[in-house]
């Protein structure tokens, strides 16, 4: 089944200590991207990869690092996790040109 | 970066009542998608849609380009389509804006 998956689905932890979220696609795409969900905000793109080792900020990217060493997967890392980056993330991917985005799950993160 | 702005912000709803939402964009895009985001935080996707018009059943989209505006239509209202919709659309430079969403109640 073609799926973009997010893993974990729920976190807390507490400020400061270094976590991982990880997204990956069977989907052979090229353009990865991640997102978060705040209440009232819609979503905000925080990076996006238009493919292998090619990464470019979004509109949030502070506290955010990613990396694309293989097409398939796009985690994002959060070296020093703070309240404010308790939210609702979402990976997503697509093909490159006109094609839509299709999007993992969703991880909530709530950050003490 | 691209303004996108949704309205109505809530909608209530007599179950099998039709209803029109809007988005309108303040640039040019290349990308545009209609998504449906159910109450238990799923992202669906309903249309990619960055010109003309589409239908899947019960739901249609229409967008202008040229006058940077797209809407969703819902016919026949149930209460499985409550939740929000979002638009998204993405500038020339493969970057992605959401607007804040429709609020979508169908009561029975």
């Amino acid at each position: 089944e073609a799926q973009v998956t997010q893993n974990p689905r729920y976190l807390i932890t507490v400020t400061g200590k270094k976590l991982t979220v990880t997204c990956s696609q069977n989907m052979n795409h090229e353009y990865m991207s991640w997102y978060r969900q705040d209440p009232g905000l819609g979503l905000r793109q925080i990076y996006y990869s238009m493919n292998v080792e090619v990464t470019d900020k979004g509109d949030v990217p502070e506290g955010y690092k990613v990396s694309r060493k293989e097409k398939r997967n796009f985690p994002l890392i959060l070296e020093s996790p703070s309240p404010n980056q308790t939210s609702l993330y979402f990976c997503a991917s697509r093909r490159t040109g006109p094609y839509e985005q299709y999007f993992g799950p969703g991880t909530r993160l709530t950050v003490t | 970066g691209i303004q996108v702005e949704q309205s109505p912000p809530d909608l209530i709803l007599q179950e099998g009542a039709n209803s029109t939402l809007r988005c309108n964009f303040s640039d040019s895009v290349n990308n545009l998608q209609w998504f449906h985001q159910n109450p238990w935080g799923q992202l669906i996707n309903l249309f990619y849609i960055p010109s003309g018009t589409k239908q899947n059943g019960r739901l249609s989209a229409t967008t202008v380009a040229t006058e940077r505006y797209s809407l969703l239509y819902i016919s026949s209202s149930q209460t499985t389509d409550s939740g929000v919709y979002f638009c998204a659309v993405m500038n020339t430079g493969n970057q992605f804006y959401f607007g804040t969403g429709t609020s979508l109640t169908v009561i029975p």
